[in-house]
């Protein structure tokens, strides 16, 4: 079966500081990972993904994950936070082993950047 | 770009009614999802569906669910008896296909049932 966790409900950081939003995951094969941002009201953005390659995958918005095969994880990163990255953002697995083409999200972390 | 289109945006109806939720995924695309998202908390997955018929569902997508893709274009997700703990946002999404690629969504249908 496979899971993600997001452990942080929501995570708050000053404006210019860097950002972490943790994600770990549990799959039975490869993992396919993927970080989505939700503005209020709006549907789903897609920021990144890793499937294989480099461990470290840039996306939109400044954005960047590093993706951890021996933690199991994938955090998603910014060097410097700005007030408009205030959102929900999700963390999504694909397990390659199942053969299923859905996507199985974590709960989100609420992100606020603080002026 | 483009995008995957959804309506109604909000639909309010009464517990047992049957709704309607419709989708236009992006033309090229060749998986469809639908999923939800109570009070704007975890987003859940529904059903998958590829070549006219559903690839996977879950638990939640019980006997009052149905999907359907009757034209070339739209795809639908049918409520037949709606029950108060229907109501969430439902998210309409679509893929390429190839298992690499993201999904995309559309903006959403609220629906209220009172």
């Amino acid at each position: 079966a496979q899971s993600v966790a997001q452990p942080e409900d929501q995570v708050n950081v000053a404006e210019g500081n860097p950002l972490t939003v943790k994600c770990t995951y549990s799959v039975s094969g490869n993992p396919y990972l993927f970080w989505y941002v939700q503005y209020p009201n709006r549907g789903l953005q897609f920021l990144l993904k890793y499937i294989t390659g480099d461990n470290l995958v840039k996306g939109s918005y400044g954005f960047e994950a590093e993706f951890n095969k021996s933690q199991t994880s994938f955090h998603l990163k910014k060097p410097s936070a700005l007030v408009s990255d205030s959102a929900l953002y999700f963390c999504a697995v694909r397990d390659t082993q199942t053969g299923a083409n859905n996507l199985f999200f974590g709960t989100g972390t609420r992100l606020t950047v603080i002026p | 770009e483009p995008e995957v289109t959804q309506t109604p945006s909000h639909q309010v109806t009464q517990m047992g009614q049957e709704v309607i939720l419709r989708c236009v995924p992006i033309s090229n695309h060749l998986y469809f999802y639908w999923y939800r998202q109570i009070l704007g908390q975890k987003v859940e997955f529904l059903v998958s569906f590829y070549n006219n018929e559903i690839s996977e569902k879950s638990e939640i997508f019980d006997d009052q669910f149905s999907v359907e893709r009757p034209d070339g274009s739209n795809f639908t997700l049918k409520i037949r008896s709606t029950k108060l703990e229907d109501s969430a946002m439902y998210f309409c999404a679509s893929s390429e296909g190839i298992n690499t690629g993201e999904l995309f969504f559309g903006e959403g249908s609220r629906l209220t049932v009172l």
